[in-house]
Parts: C-alpha cells; structure tokens; sequence
C-alpha cells in the first residue's frame, strides 16, 4: 500500500528554524517525484515546489523560490521542506504529493500525506 | 503565474447535478493536457478525482466527469450525494509550473 506520512505539527516563533518530513512507503521512492503543497487557513492549494527522489533535482514556484528548501534523502525515502527563518505569515498546513507517474515531473497528484500543520506565533 | 479562478461557492439538492469551472489562460488551462481536480473534506488530504482534463482515477464514480472549452475546465457532479459535500480544488500545469484554482465550496443543500 502506498503511504506517504509526514511529521507532527509543530509551533515555532518567528525567525526559528523548521524542518519538516514526508516518509514514502510501499513503492519505488526514487521513481515518483514528491511535490509539497501549502494550504494557508480557510484558503486554497498552492505548489511550493517539487523534488526528483532520484538525483535531487528540484523546482520551486516563483513565490515560494529563496523562502524554502525542498530535499531528499534516498537512504531513508523521506522528503523534507525546511525554513532557516520562519515568518508568522508561513502559518499553514503543509502537504507532500506523490506524481503518479514513473520519472515524470508532469503528472496528477495520487498520493497525499495527511498534512502538517505549522504555526508560527510569538 | 496567477491562479486559476474557481467559482467560491456552488449548492445542489441530493439528485442534481452541478458543474464547477475553473478558468485559466492560454499558458496553462488553454495549453495543456495536464489539468486535474481533487476533492478535499473537511481536516483531510486531497483526494484526485479527475486528472489529464477527463480521465477518472480507478475508484471515483463515474458521477464525476471533467471536460474543457478553450481555457476553461470544468468538473460535473451529477446525481448529488451528501457525501460530495466538500471542497473542490482544480489545478493545471503551467510550463513548468502548476496552478491551483482557489478551491469552490460544495454544499448539498
């Protein structure tokens, strides 16, 4: 079965450091390339930014491009969004997405983790 | 690149059947084979409905239909059940980019 689980939510103050996971199971972590999600309170879904598992080649939208850091670890089929500084505005539910096609950075979202939830509040 | 425009709202009674359009332009909605919808429940993960404009994931009822008209997509419910009260999000590929609309609240009146 495919799973993609990610990390608890956290509450951090502003201008601390966050990193957070995404754990695929139950497939070919290197063949599918992992898309984060941002879904800010009562609002919609926007792409952060994607990430090839197999060589760590990555994409970001240009909103989000210099805010965040997407990788991988291969080693551990994890996928990871971190800030070196977070802001109050970066309060939201953050969400991993599995491409449902094989080595295609072009594809429908098929999997999903359950959301992390990140509050940052002094 | 600007999101796409969803509709905030649509309602249906149980039976009916509703459409939700999502607009884009000719950079993305207009251009690629690439737009999809995904249905979201309240405190849950999206789920994929519809992907490459019509196609329906193994799974999804075949009340859920998608079609496009130049830059505009559109997802149709038809034979309204309470349990498609959720909120609907489309999203399309934009070069290299993807787009979400701002999501379209469905009420099952």
């Amino acid at each position: 079965e495919v799973q993609l689980v990610q990390s608890g939510a956290e509450v951090k103050k502003p201008g601390e450091s966050l990193r957070i996971s995404c754990k695929g199971s139950g497939y070919s972590f290197t063949s599918h390339w992992i898309t984060w999600v941002r879904q800010m309170p009562g609002k919609g879904l926007e792409c952060i930014g994607r990430i090839d598992p197999s060589d760590s080649y990555t994409n970001y939208s240009p909103s989000f491009q210099g805010h965040v850091t997407i990788s991988a670890d291969k080693s551990s089929s994890t996928a990871y969004l971190q800030w070196s500084s977070l802001k109050a505005s970066d309060t939201a539910m953050y969400y991993c997405a599995r491409h449902a096609y094989d080595s295609s950075a072009y594809s429908p979202f098929d999997y999903w983790g359950q959301g992390t939830l990140v509050t940052v509040s002094s | 690149q600007s999101a796409l425009t969803q509709p905030a709202s649509v309602s249906g009674s149980p039976g009916q059947s509703i459409t939700i359009s999502c607009t884009g332009s000719s950079s993305d909605v207009g251009s690629y084979n690439l737009v999809s919808w995904y249905q979201q429940h309240p405190g849950k993960a999206p789920k994929l409905m519809i992907y490459e404009v019509t196609k329906r994931p193994s799974g999804v009822s075949n009340r859920f239909s998608g079609s496009r008209s130049g830059n505009t997509a559109s997802l149709t419910i038809s034979g309204l059940q309470a349990e498609d009260e959720a909120d609907y999000h489309c999203c399309s590929y934009a070069g290299v980019h993807v787009v979400f609309g701002g999501g379209t609240k469905l009420t099952v009146l």
